[in-house]
């Protein structure tokens, strides 16, 4: 089957460091990203990765483990404009295009 | 450059209807998704083509749904004998190349209410 879990709702302080875990079954692997999709509007790409390790973009930094089907978006210096929905999602399944999303993490960035 | 559009930005409907959702991905993009979403959840996967051709469309969930891109770049879904649980946000996105670990860029989607 395809599963992909992350947790429902995160809350965070301004200025903190949050993590946000993904783990996933899946029946192929070509890549796992990231999106941001802010309420109301479209999601948008953060990070992509296909070999494990830790994926760094400024103050967004995302690791991948495939041995152990997990992954984490590390957001540092948070912001208010940080408070979103983070989705996690497999690309290029075998035999087909499909990318799975999971349901997304809501975070909230208090003052 | 233009970003991916989607037209209507809404569309009401009646149980039943037939509806037609359209999007213009970016220029040059020869891979183009459907995704629809609902209300606290992530996007569900409908239908993938590379080119005019529909690469990959198991996430279509009955024959109600179909989507067609005859030249390869404007590409309609189109849903037959709209149910109420039909309403949802359909997203469609675009990417450079059949490669499909290529970044997928979204369109602001088309939200369907069906009465």
């Amino acid at each position: 089957g395809q599963n992909i879990d992350q947790p429902t709702e995160m809350t965070a302080t301004e200025g903190a460091i949050v993590q946000i875990n993904c783990t996933y079954q899946t029946s192929g692997f070509n890549g796992l990203f990231w999106y941001q999709q802010h309420a109301g509007e479209a999601p948008t790409f953060l990070s992509y990765n296909v070999l494990d390790g830790l994926e760094e973009k400024g103050r967004f930094s995302s690791f991948l483990s495939r041995s152990k089907g997990y992954s984490y978006l590390l957001l540092k210096e948070l912001q208010m404009k940080d408070s979103a929905s983070y989705l996690c999602a497999v690309g290029g399944h075998t035999g087909g295009f499909k990318t799975i999303f999971g349901a997304g993490t809501r975070l909230f960035v208090k003052a | 450059g233009a970003g991916v559009s989607q037209t209507p930005s809404n569309k009401v409907t009646e149980k039943g209807k037939y509806v037609e959702l359209r999007c213009d991905p970016i220029s040059g993009h020869t891979a183009l998704y459907w995704y629809r979403q609902s209300l606290g959840q992530g996007p569900e996967f409908l239908i993938y083509f590379q080119g005019t051709g529909a690469a990959d469309d198991s996430g279509l969930p009955n024959d109600r749904f179909f989507a067609v891109r005859p030249e390869g770049s404007v590409s309609t879904l189109k849903i037959q004998r709209t149910e109420r649980g039909d309403s949802a946000v359909y997203l469609c996105a675009s990417s450079p190349g059949p490669d499909s670990t290529d970044t997928q860029y979204f369109g602001p989607g088309t939200r369907l209410t069906v009465l």
